[in-house]
Order: structure tokens, then C-alpha cells, then sequence
């Protein structure tokens, strides 16, 4: 199994681009979520999604867009890049059990610079 | 919403002394999760406590649960280079989002 597979692992953009990080998991898992890591302030929640076709919006959503049409696949679209969009992207997924999700399994991340 | 505060923000040990982070929900939570992130690296998780006062080992590192379920820490004895990286708590209320705290950086020297 590859878990949660993340490409770009690397983009630089210009202010006003739009692209969109791919994320991808093997695992048959429902949850799955980004989040934005920037220096000193930890992991922040971008969108999640707790199934196909269902995405809901966390912390930090302005400016980005998911959209979950299979289990497998979670893309973040970023629509007009700006440069406080620099930072490193994480993608993440987990499953349910006994009613909790269990621990996340995270992609290697997108580090985007915006110029 | 939701916050979740951890210290220190950074920690120097000699190697072979103890570490201990702490992690502060602003609610009550239904479970926390800490995850160990090396440089470089992803997040990785490492264990979820669930129980009010719930206490797990993983060889030389103790997870704690506090009795309120606002609180928990991660000790590790006697550390070692490996152990260096930063380590983060995870809360989750009664929703589908887990907040992370702002991690603590452990630096060990040899």
C-alpha cells in the first residue's frame, strides 16, 4: 500500500495563479482532511471530508476548495494564489472505529512558495 | 472555537535526561491524539487516548489523559537522538475536526 500519496511535492507560483494539490489514499478511508503548516504555529485545518460526495470547511478554508467525488481522491484548489498561501501542505486520512476516528495517516506534503 | 495550547515551544536535553510536553484544551474533549513530526517529515502518529485519566506506555514514552479531558502530556525518560523532532497533541471535541496544538521542538545533544 503507498498511504496518502501528495504531488506536487514542490510548486512555486505567481500571485494571482491558480493550481491545485492532489492528494490520494489507498486505504479505503472515509476521513479525509488538508491542513497548512506554517513556522511556530503548528498544523491549521483547511477543509475535511468525512465521505465521498460530503466536504465541510475547517480553520483557515478562505481562498481554497475541495471537492471529494471518490473515496480515494481529496484535491485543494488554490483560486488566485497569494503570497500568505505560502506554506507546506499536508493531506491526511483515517478511518472510523468503535465510534472514533482513528490516528491520521499524513502524505509527505506540497511545499508552495508563492512569489 | 476550539483551542488547544502546548509547552514548552522548544526543549534542549542532554541525552539520557527527561522530556515532558504538555498539552491545554480550551473544551472538553472526547479523545487526543499525539502525533511526532522529524525534520523534514510528516506528522506521524503515534497514539489516541481516550479515557478520562487514561495512562499508555510505548517503551520509554507516557501519554496521559487528564481527568477532566482538558489536559494531557507526553513524558519520554532518559532521551536519546532519535527522539528529536516535534511533537504534537491533537484534541477533538464531539465534531469531525482535530486541532493541533503548536507543538513542542525537541533538540537532544549527544
Amino acid at each position: 500500500n503507498a498511504g496518502v500519496t501528495q504531488t506536487p511535492k514542490f510548486q512555486v507560483l505567481k500571485t494571482g495563479q491558480s493550481m491545485t494539490l492532489q492528494c490520494a489514499q489507498d486505504m479505503n478511508h472515509e476521513y479525509m482532511s488538508w491542513y497548512r503548516q506554517d513556522p511556530g504555529m503548528g498544523l491549521r485545518l483547511i477543509h475535511y471530508s468525512v465521505g465521498a460526495g460530503i466536504t465541510d470547511q475547517g480553520e483557515v478554508p478562505n481562498g481554497y476548495n475541495v471537492s471529494r467525488s471518490t473515496t480515494e481522491d481529496f484535491p485543494l484548489r488554490l483560486l488566485s494564489a497569494a503570497p500568505s498561501q505560502t506554506s507546506v501542505y499536508f493531506c491526511a486520512s483515517s478511518y472510523r472505529g468503535q465510534g472514533n476516528y482513528y490516528g491520521y495517516t499524513f502524505g509527505s506534503g506540497t511545499r508552495l512558495t508563492v512569489v | 472555537g476550539q483551542q488547544v495550547m502546548q509547552i514548552p515551544q522548544y526543549q534542549h536535553v542532554q541525552e539520557g535526561e527527561d522530556f515532558t510536553t504538555y498539552c491545554n484544551s480550551s473544551t472538553t474533549l472526547s479523545n487526543i491524539q499525539w502525533y511526532k513530526q522529524r525534520p523534514g517529515g510528516h506528522p506521524v502518529f503515534l497514539i489516541q487516548l481516550v479515557k478520562s485519566g487514561e495512562v499508555k506506555k510505548q517503551k520509554r514514552l507516557t501519554f496521559q489523559f487528564g481527568e477532566a479531558k482538558k489536559n494531557s502530556s507526553l513524558h519520554i525518560t532518559a532521551t536519546q537522538t532519535t527522539d528529536v523532532g516535534t511533537y504534537f497533541c491533537a484534541g477533538r471535541n464531539a465534531g469531525n475536526m482535530l486541532t493541533f496544538g503548536g507543538g513542542t521542538r525537541l533538540m537532544v545533544k549527544p
